[in-house]
């Protein structure tokens, strides 16, 4: 079955630290781009970062730049998101999503989602 | 950083009616647009990329038109499982802004 499932999130105290994973089955791991995408409660979605297939190429979005690190294992069809220093406006539901195109390229899109783990920072 | 600004933010519609979903790039974007639909409780789905292209199994009410700044998302005859939150998206530059979202409600 084609599906992303995430894990790691749970509740932590504000600058504390946590590990999101991704589990990627049914599809070529290691040959498409993946991205974190959070939702904070109630509110829209917001890109967080992505990466390349090989892991040469990442991009954060700026509020999250110097505290939180993506990386990949594509022996282990896994995508992660190393959090540190956890701010209370990093509270939201963080969605693995990943990066398709075809004959669209290079107009890319987010074709398949996970459930989303949620991670919540407080005191 | 490129700004996604959607309107409306909410709206509520009957069955059958025309609805069109107006999203705005503060800058050219070209085509790198994506339309999503997320209900409650659930990932986002994509509706529409590369602006016009209707994802496959995606119903065919659903279109979307528009390049460089300014973009459409219109259903032709809106459904009652067509509720949800929709959502543009841009592809051409990190970081990928979303818009803010424009809730559907159906009346």
């Amino acid at each position: 079955e084609v599906q992303l499932v995430e894990s790691g999130g749970g509740l932590v105290q504000p600058g504390g630290s946590l590990r999101l994973s991704c589990a990627a089955s049914g599809f070529t791991f290691s040959s498409y781009w993946m991205s974190w995408v959070r939702q904070a409660p109630g509110k829209g979605l917001e890109w967080v970062a992505n990466i390349k297939p090989d892991g040469g190429e990442k991009y954060y979005v700026d509020s999250v730049k110097g505290r939180f690190t993506i990386s990949r294992d594509n022996a282990k069809n896994s995508l992660y998101l190393q959090m540190n220093s956890l701010r209370a406006e990093d509270t939201a539901v963080y969605y693995c999503a990943k990066g398709y195109c075809s004959i669209s390229c290079p107009y890319w899109y987010f074709d398949l989602w996970g459930r989303g783990t949620l991670v919540t920072v407080s005191s | 950083d490129i700004q996604m600004t959607q309107s409306p933010s909410s709206l509520s519609a009957s069955v059958g009616d025309r609805v069109t979903i107006t999203c705005r790039a503060s800058q050219s974007i070209s085509s790198y647009l994506n339309w999503y639909q997320q209900k409650p409780g659930r990932a986002p789905n994509v509706l529409i990329y590369a602006a016009s292209s209707l994802q496959s199994g995606v119903p065919s009410r659903f279109s979307g038109s528009g390049s460089g700044t300014d973009f459409t998302l219109t259903i032709s005859s809106l459904q009652p499982e067509d509720f949800g939150t929709y959502y543009c998206q841009q592809s051409y530059s990190p970081p990928y802004t979303f818009g803010q979202g424009t809730r559907l409600e159906i009346k």
